[in-house]
């Protein structure tokens, strides 16, 4: 059982360039998460999706898209990096009004 | 204020040692609390949820203060093992009403 699966799990951008990364889960949960992780700061919510077809905004959204088009899928997408953006992704799954949130094992990203 | 607040720590304390964390939140219409455990360099786990009555797991006991609106956890008879960084949990009604806390970092040493 893969249960939730973030990929890549590193990448060094060049500033201005754009970038998804890309998420997948096989437990059908309902509802996707996309956080960022700094030190200091814990982690933030950038965007969530409480079923396919639905999106919200998080704490931190600006800069950041993503789109929902089935279950599995919630992939994020960064439309011109920028160096604040260079971070720890992680990617969660949850079952609607559930307390626990599964984790993929991050996307460590830099941007220069 | 941050919504959710912990002491960053470092905790280092002898094997075997009794450690506590509290971690307080400033909504008071949160509903569910939960501890989660972070490794260096991995993706935060489930540790366990906080309920109103408190519960305990082993050596891991968690509890609930509404009234004060902290959550605390208590470790006894630690090991090397429980090494990591603890991030306590509030959410809220909605989806996006999960709020992280920065975590507190404990080692535990031989």
């Amino acid at each position: 059982i893969a249960g939730i699966t973030q990929a890549p799990t590193s990448q060094i951008l060049a500033a201005g360039r754009r970038m998804t990364l890309r998420c997948t889960q096989d437990m059908r949960h309902n509802a996707m998460y996309w956080y960022r992780q700094d030190l200091g700061l814990g982690l933030r919510l950038i965007h969530y999706s409480n079923t396919a077809g639905t999106t919200g905004k998080g704490e931190v959204p600006d800069g950041y898209s993503v789109s929902r088009a089935n279950t599995d899928d919630f992939p994020l997408t960064l439309a011109s990096a920028v160096p604040s953006q260079t971070s720890v992704y992680f990617c969660a799954s949850g079952t609607d009004g559930a307390g626990e949130l599964f984790f993929g094992e991050g996307s460590r990203l830099t941007v220069l | 204020r941050k919504e959710v607040e912990q002491d960053p720590g470092p905790f280092n304390v002898p094997e075997g040692a009794t450690v506590a964390f509290n971690c307080t939140y400033s909504n008071s219409a949160s509903q569910s609390f939960f501890w989660y455990r972070q490794d260096c360099r991995k993706e935060p786990k489930l540790l366990m949820s906080v309920y109103s009555s408190g519960n305990e797991d082993g050596r891991f006991t968690a509890q609930l203060n509404r009234a004060s609106q902290y959550i605390s956890l208590l470790i006894r008879d630690s090991k090397l093992s429980d090494s990591a960084t603890y991030l306590c949990v509030v959410r809220g009604s909605s989806a996006s009403k999960i709020i992280f806390g920065s975590g507190t970092r404990l080692s535990i040493r031989p």
